[in-house]
């Protein structure tokens, strides 16, 4: 089973700044089964990133996603108010089928 | 619009069992996997099961294989997670989420895109 490891666990930042959030994998990931979402308090998950790179639907282009094999990253360019969240890591192993999360990064205001 | 809404939580005790359901709209639901997750307070998340959209293959993480059942009647639009031999570790909140990438199987390939706002469920004496 492949684990997943997100770094680091919190990150202090002020909006305007630029977040980079890391994802690593115990070992290697197909970048197509490499997803990202975001977690508010109260709230369930928000697909943000999938295809280790591809941005859902509605989500403000600020969020990129990048990375292959074990090293992905989330970046945010400027962070905005709204974006101070818990983000986590996602990916899908094939044998056996299942879904793995990282441990979550949690976005706080500086 | 496209919605997930989950129901029958509560609090059962340990060794009990309890059925959540997950009633789908705004999209052909025999179309998609489904997916549970779960969520304890102040933890990250937890895939439990998962579905195909004809119902006909299941997935399970190890820590429920066994004890926990996922099925779906597509003429409901409704998804079911019957819970068996509960443990005070079952104590969260359960999210029914679904695949984003259309077809019959679970196939990861582009995350969940949509997501329930969760029931709770608390295994207690």
């Amino acid at each position: 089973e492949i684990v997943l490891t997100q770094s680091p666990g919190t990150l202090s930042l002020s909006p305007g700044e630029r977040a980079t959030l890391s994802c690593r994998a115990s070992q290697s990931v197909s970048s197509s089964y490499l997803a990202w979402y975001q977690q508010k308090p109260g709230q369930a998950p928000r697909l943000l990133i999938y295809g280790a790179s591809s941005r859902a639907t509605g989500i403000p282009d600020r969020f990129s996603g990048s990375g292959s094999g074990t090293d992905f990253t989330l970046t945010i360019s400027r962070l905005e108010p709204e974006d101070f969240a818990v983000y986590y890591c996602q990916q899908y192993g094939s044998s056996p089928r299942m879904y793995t999360f990282g441990q979550g990064t949690r976005l706080e205001i500086k | 619009e496209v919605q997930l809404l989950e129901s029958g939580g509560g609090l059962v005790q340990p060794g009990g069992s309890l059925r959540l359901s997950c009633a789908a709209s705004g999209f052909t639901f025999s179309s998609y996997a489904m997916s549970w997750v779960r969520q304890a307070p102040g933890k990250g998340l937890e895939w439990v099961s998962a579905i195909s959209g004809s119902g006909g293959s299941t997935y399970y993480a190890d820590s429920v294989k066994g004890r926990f059942t996922i099925s779906r009647d597509n003429s409901k639009n409704t998804l079911y997670l019957q819970m068996n031999s509960l443990r005070a570790e079952d104590t969260t909140v359960y999210y029914c989420a679904k695949e984003q990438t259309t077809g019959n199987t679970f196939s990861g390939r582009g995350g969940m895109d949509v997501w329930g706002q969760g029931t709770t469920v608390t295994v207690s004496s």
